[in-house]
């Protein structure tokens, strides 16, 4: 099974950095990903992390350790447009189809 | 490129009816997927798909059924719909198992 935990909400500054966290238990852990979600909209992958250490895309970046059950979502130099929820998701297993399982997200607010 | 739609975008049923929500891709993707989402539950996925002519249950499959008779598409189908089965549904797909998924854009489903 899994559990994936992060924080329901968050609000930052215009220009600021934020970290969102995401904790998970689970067996057979087989990668970690980010997706972005605006409000009545699709989710759109932002990041993939397999391995342990950081992986930077541009203004956002994730880590992930592995030992620990945690990554993060860093987002600099926020704009309002990264008003969102964010979603970690889990990947489990080496059999069947993605077995991808979702946290509950983190709704971030930008303010100016 | 369309990627993947979703048709209706809306749809309110009465209890007891039946409906088939519709997903076609133009990504070549060999992997789809149906998940849900609720208030304060993540995405849960119902069914899934390996490729054209297969199906398999995901975490969340009763109450649901599916078909992939061609590689493009994924129907899901309510067969009498409950109350509990209100929620947005999302379509997605996937290149390989490990590749990152692609969502439409969602349908958003009402039982009374």
């Amino acid at each position: 099974g899994q559990n994936i935990d992060q924080p329901t909400e968050m609000t930052a500054t215009e220009g600021a950095i934020v970290q969102i966290n995401c904790t998970y238990q689970t067996s057979g852990f087989n990668g970690l990903f980010w997706y972005q979600q605006h409000a009545g909209e699709a989710p759109t992958f932002l990041s993939y992390n397999v391995l342990d250490g950081l992986e930077e895309k541009g203004r956002f970046s994730s880590f992930l350790s592995r030992s620990k059950g945690y990554s993060y979502l860093l987002l600099k130099e926020l704009q309002m447009k990264d008003s969102a929820s964010y979603l970690c998701a889990v990947r489990e297993g080496e059999t069947g189809a993605n077995n991808l399982f979702f946290g509950t997200g983190t709704r971030l607010t930008v303010i100016p | 490129n369309a990627g993947v739609t979703q048709t209706p975008k809306f749809r309110v049923l009465k209890t007891g009816q039946s409906m088939t929500l519709l997903c076609a891709q133009d990504m070549n993707h060999e992997y789809m997927y149906w998940y849900r989402q609720d208030p304060g539950m993540g995405l849960r996925l119902i069914h899934y798909s390996v490729g054209e002519g297969t199906t398999a249950k995901g975490e969340v499959p009763d109450g649901y059924n599916v078909s992939r008779l061609k590689k493009q598409n994924f129907l899901l189908g309510l067969e009498s719909a409950a109350p509990s089965q209100t929620s947005v549904y999302f379509c997605a797909s996937s290149l390989t198992r490990g590749s990152p998924l692609h969502f439409g854009n969602g349908t958003r489903l009402t039982v009374t």
